[in-house]
């Protein structure tokens, strides 16, 4: 069974200053993995994704993610955070087998940008 | 209306009333899912139907009933409901074999 941890329920950074939000995950078998932010009273959005190919992924809003296979990690970076950046972001998984799409959520990490 | 959309957005009902969410996808996909997002929890997958046929029931109790009529309409019927199923009440949609699915904004339930 897949599973996500993310490691920090709570990031608070300034404004303008960079912020990692990580993420590992278990599995047994190759994944895909994914970003969603949350912004307050809506519903997901797709930040960005990894399915194959360079380890290195750009999504929107200038985050990008580096999916690291011998750490089974999948950390989020942004190199200087907006306050319009305050929202909650999601990592999840996918082991893409028998042709599910399901996704395997983390509990999220709720990101402060201060002024 | 583009994207997911759901109402309502808001919902209080009593234990013993019955009431149904519904969602609606303008994207031209032909999956659908329901997600129950409570606080402090990793968002919990409940049902998928993928071309109107239910693919996965996540071993959610029958008080909560899913209906797909369509390929763009989802409905989730509440029936009995305890004050634990208090929560945000996510619908998605994507093209089947996709892993990119498009969130509505939710439906807040509060059961009293």
């Amino acid at each position: 069974a897949q599973s996500v941890t993310q490691l920090d329920s709570q990031v608070p950074v300034f404004e303008e200053a960079p912020v990692e939000l990580r993420c590992n995950y278990s599995s047994s078998v190759s994944v895909y993995l994914f970003w969603y932010v949350q912004y307050p009273n809506q519903g997901l959005q797709l930040l960005l994704k990894y399915l194959s190919g360079s380890t290195l992924v750009k999504g929107i809003n200038g985050f990008e993610a580096e999916f690291n296979k011998s750490q089974t990690s999948f950390h989020l970076r942004k190199p200087s955070v907006h306050i319009s950046d305050t929202a909650e972001y999601f990592c999840a998984v996918s082991d893409h087998q028998g042709g599910s799409e399901k996704l395997v959520f983390g509990k999220g990490t709720k990101l402060t940008v201060n002024p | 209306e583009t994207g997911v959309t759901q109402t309502p957005r808001h919902l209080v009902m009593g234990m013993t009333n019955k009431k149904s969410l519904k969602c609606e996808q303008h994207l031209g996909h032909n999956a659908m899912y329901w997600y129950k997002q409570s606080a402090k929890k990793p968002l919990e997958l409940m049902f998928v139907y993928n071309f109107k046929e239910q693919t996965e029931n996540n071993s959610v109790p029958s008080r909560f009933s899913p209906e797909c009529p369509n390929s763009s309409h989802l409905f989730l019927h509440l029936h009995t409901l305890q004050p634990e199923d208090s929560a945000l009440y996510l619908c998605a949609s994507s093209q089947v074999l996709s892993y990119e699915q498009y969130f509505g904004p939710g439906t807040r339930l509060t059961v009293t």
